[in-house]
This record gives C-alpha cells, structure tokens and sequence, in this order.
C-alpha cells in the first residue's frame, strides 16, 4: 500500500519557469510533511516542510501548497534554474511510533537552459 | 561540524554472500534510521533506533536483515545471504534528539551505500 503518491515521475522545464509537483497521502495521522532534494550520488535533503495548520509556506523560490481536506500537497519552484535539476520527494509522517517518513517514488527534474 | 557519513559507498558481492553496511550519525543526534532505495523507487524505512530504546525492526523486509547500534552511535545493518533484489542504494539518516514535536526534527541523510549483488 502506498501511501504517499508522487506525481509525475520526470519533469523537464525551461529555465525561468514554473515546475511543479504534487503528492496525495492517505493516512489522516499524517501531519508533517517535507520534500527533500537529492543530487546523483548523494543523500536526500531537506528542502522545505510544512504542517497541515497552514495552506501555503514560501522559502525563496520553493512553495509548498497544501490541502488538507482533499489529501494533497505540491511544491512549486519558481524561476527553475538548471541548478535545480535533482530528483525531489515528498515525504510525510505521524507525530507518533518512530516517526519514520513515508516516502513518495520522487520526481525526476531537469531544467534546460 | 560532520554529516552523517556511511561506508563504503559501493559494494559489490555475489548472491548468496553476507554483507555489512556502516553508518556513522551526526554527533549527539540520538535518533538514528535505515532506509533503502530501490531503482526508481522512493525510500523504504527498515529500521529506527533511538538512544537505548529497543529498535523499531518493523521496516526490515526479511529476517535476513538485521542492525546494530553500538554505544549509541555507530550503527551496522547487515545482510545476510543476499539475494538479487536486495541490490539498491541504503541510506542512513539521523536527528536531534526530540524536544516538544520532536519528531519534526530534520532527518539528516548520509550518501547512502549502493549494494549491487551479482
């Protein structure tokens, strides 16, 4: 069972735009949710996160849109430069257990110039 | 200061063999997790220790898995026997130790090993 859907899979924009990328989640018990970047050969990190108390977080050119009664959250970053070309996955978990993250399969970004 | 570091960062064997895969956490981080990254697949959780608490196993996939922490610190996740879809790319991650909402702490990700079982 997935519980975190991650959509699309690859991605490819030009540079100066818009690249966007949605997950849902199942699991109501979720309420922390971050998206991390990860660079060939090296480990995932930590981009932005949100909790579900607010529908919208802004760090410089990376937004995560959430809503939370249809399940779903999205990070939108604007002015893609090719700098950005990464693979990028939400993730969410539970204030509870072992507060592993649950993982999406990840986007695979390529910004052209 | 040091990230997490993991080692060796490539590991070839062939089926059937044992292997031993090492993660060396952030300094003072007491939480400490294994995950696994398959080809095109986002990261599974195997496993999660936190300071002398017993281990969450509930993510290892078989019983041919199994981890250690030694000392709070450094941990070993080892493979026994291994198969060919045991071939993928394992990560360590640690954080802080929690305080209120703790478990919002960052995860921070080691470069992972890339397990390839011939």
């Amino acid at each position: 069972q997935q519980q975190v859907k991650q959509s699309p899979q690859s991605l490819i924009v030009q540079k100066g735009g818009i690249s966007i990328i949605n997950c849902a989640y199942e699991n109501t018990a979720f309420d922390y949710f971050p998206w991390y970047q990860q660079f060939p050969g090296k480990g995932p990190a930590l981009l932005i996160a949100i909790r579900p108390d607010v529908s919208e977080k802004k760090e410089g050119r990376f937004t995560i849109s959430f809503n939370k009664s249809a399940k779903q959250f999205s990070l939108h970053i604007m002015d893609s430069q090719p700098g950005d070309s990464a693979t990028y996955f939400c993730a969410a978990n539970s204030g509870a257990g072992s507060y592993q993250l649950t993982f999406g399969k990840g986007t695979k970004l390529s910004v052209i110039p | 200061g040091a990230g997490v570091s993991q080692s060796p960062s490539n590991k070839v064997t062939e089926k059937g063999k044992d292997v031993e895969l090492r993660c060396d956490p952030i300094s003072g981080h007491t939480a400490l997790y294994w995950y696994r990254q398959s080809l095109g697949q986002g990261l599974e959780f195997l496993i999660y220790f936190q300071g002398n608490s017993a281990p969450d196993k509930s993510g290892l996939p078989s019983d041919r898995f199994s981890a250690e922490r030694t000392g709070g610190s450094v941990s070993t996740l080892t493979i026994q026997r291994t198969q060919q879809e045991d071939s993928a790319v394992y990560l360590c991650a640690s954080r802080e130790p929690g305080l209120a909402g703790g478990s919002y702490n960052e995860q921070f990700f080691g470069p992972g090993t890339r397990l390839t079982v011939l």
